[in-house]
């Protein structure tokens, strides 16, 4: 079975600095990983994927992740969050037939 | 943007009355998803669908039912509604370009349903 872990809850971050969310998953097969984000009182929208290839991929907002099959991590990083940074953020695993979800990691953005 | 509604945003109802999440899509999708969410907890499919007339249950058990009657169209039913049914739900789709998995999953803003 598949399964996502996000180890942290809530995390908080100064405006400027740099930002690391983990993700670990559980899968029987070269999985395909995404990161998701929600905004207050909105639904949830892609930040980016791996399906296979470069390790390190790119998304939208000047985020990116990077995949580790050896530690079974897809962990995303922020050089300099922005206030607006601030929402719930998905970690999911799955193929064509379903993706399972993480229970997501609430940011927080300080002056 | 996403081209995905539900409506109604925010529903308050007694026990054991009927209701009906609606969703719709304008992109054509032919995969539909209905997500439940909880804080603090992680999305749970309970439904999906491939296209007309297709309906799915997903990896949690839920008493809502479904039905794809057009592709744009993918509403969720309660028969009778019971305070285990307060939760988020949202509703999603998905594109596939030929036989490729895009991999994205496009998701509306979710009803967020309190049963009393």
């Amino acid at each position: 079975a598949q399964s996502v872990t996000q180890p942290d809850i809530h995390i908080t971050v100064s405006e400027g600095a740099s930002l690391e969310l983990r993700c670990n998953y559980s899968y029987g097969a070269t999985p395909y990983l995404f990161w998701y984000v929600q905004s207050p009182g909105q639904g949830l929208q892609l930040l980016l994927k791996y399906f296979s290839g470069d390790t390190l991929v790119q998304g939208i907002k000047g985020f990116e992740a990077e995949f580790k099959r050896s530690q079974s991590s897809f962990n995303l990083r922020k050089p300099s969050v922005h206030w607006s940074d601030a929402a719930e953020y998905f970690c999911a695993v799955g193929d064509e037939e379903k993706l399972t979800f993480g229970t997501g990691t609430r940011l927080t953005i300080i002056p | 943007e996403a081209d995905i509604y539900q409506t109604p945003r925010y529903l308050v109802i007694g026990t054991g009355k009927k209701i009906t999440l609606e969703c719709s899509q304008t992109m054509g999708h032919d995969k539909m998803y209905w997500y439940q969410q909880d804080p603090g907890m992680e999305l749970h499919l309970i439904h999906y669908s491939y296209g007309v007339n297709s309906t799915e249950k997903g990896d949690l058990s839920s008493e809502s039912t479904v039905s794809r009657i057009r592709t744009e169209h993918f509403p969720l039913t309660l028969e009778s509604a019971r305070p285990s049914h307060t939760s988020q739900y949202l509703c999603a789709s998905s594109e596939y370009r030929g036989t490729q998995f895009t991999g994205e999953l496009f998701f509306g803003e979710g009803s967020r349903l309190t049963v009393l």
